[in-house]
């Protein structure tokens, strides 16, 4: 079972509208979480990275949150754009662990 | 600073041919990662390099081999090449170690079909 569960597996909205996507995880012992943007066709690109400590970052129009004690995060884009259109990865790292654990992601389409 | 670059972008093969998939890194990273990617599929991680001189498995290992020929190059190799290989292949690099950021740098990817 894949230790990192993302939701919704896609969704559509209107530019101009805010979305939130889900990510729950068991990876254990937690080290860090990632949020990349892959745009098709492209490798993926980080957003944020989120330490134990930490419970939101935000990068531009970006925010994601964590909730280390419910393994939970989420990322929130405001005020979508149609260059928002691509797929979302979350991932996270074990500590002291090289291997990452992805999330089959989410896949964002922006309509005008 | 190119960041992590891959060769070839796009390859078909017949089944039972082999090929090597060239990647390269100039951030001095010491960690490097293969990856495959299918649809409605996480990364997979095939192998990778913790350091210069040594790799390891990762999870779907069968049917590839790695070289880190350097700290700079990391090679996957498909011996022979089946169309359950069909999938687009990713290299990343990270440096892993104390009070790094964690990051990971992936490549921009090569599509490989096997026929």
């Amino acid at each position: 079972k894949n230790q990192v569960e993302q939701s919704p597996q896609s969704l559509i909205i209107l530019e101009g509208k805010n979305c939130t996507l889900q990510c729950n995880y068991t990876v254990s012992p937690f080290s860090n979480l990632r949020w990349y943007k892959q745009d098709t066709g492209r490798g993926p690109v980080s957003l944020t990275i989120m330490t134990f400590s930490e419970n939101t970052k935000s990068n531009g129009r970006y925010t994601a949150t964590l909730d280390a004690d419910t393994k939970q995060s989420s990322l929130h884009i405001t005020a979508s754009q149609l260059s928002d259109s691509a797929s979302y990865i979350c991932v996270v790292s074990a500590s002291n662990d090289y291997k990452l654990s992805f999330g089959a992601g989410t896949t964002v389409t922006v309509r005008a | 600073n190119a960041g992590v670059t891959q060769t070839p972008k796009f390859q078909v093969l017949k089944t039972g041919q082999s090929m090597t998939l060239q990647c390269a890194q100039d951030m001095n990273h010491n960690s490097m990662y293969w990856y495959r990617q299918d649809p409605g599929m996480g990364l997979r991680l095939i192998y990778y390099s913790a350091s210069e001189g040594t790799t390891d498995k990762g999870e779907v290992p069968n049917g590839y081999n790695v070289s880190r020929l350097n700290k700079r190059e990391f090679s996957l190799r498909l011996e022979s090449a089946a169309p359950s290989q069909t999938s687009v292949y990713f290299c990343a690099s990270r440096l892993f170690g104390q009070g790094t950021t964690y990051e990971q740098y992936f490549g921009p990817g090569t599509r490989l079909t096997v026929t």
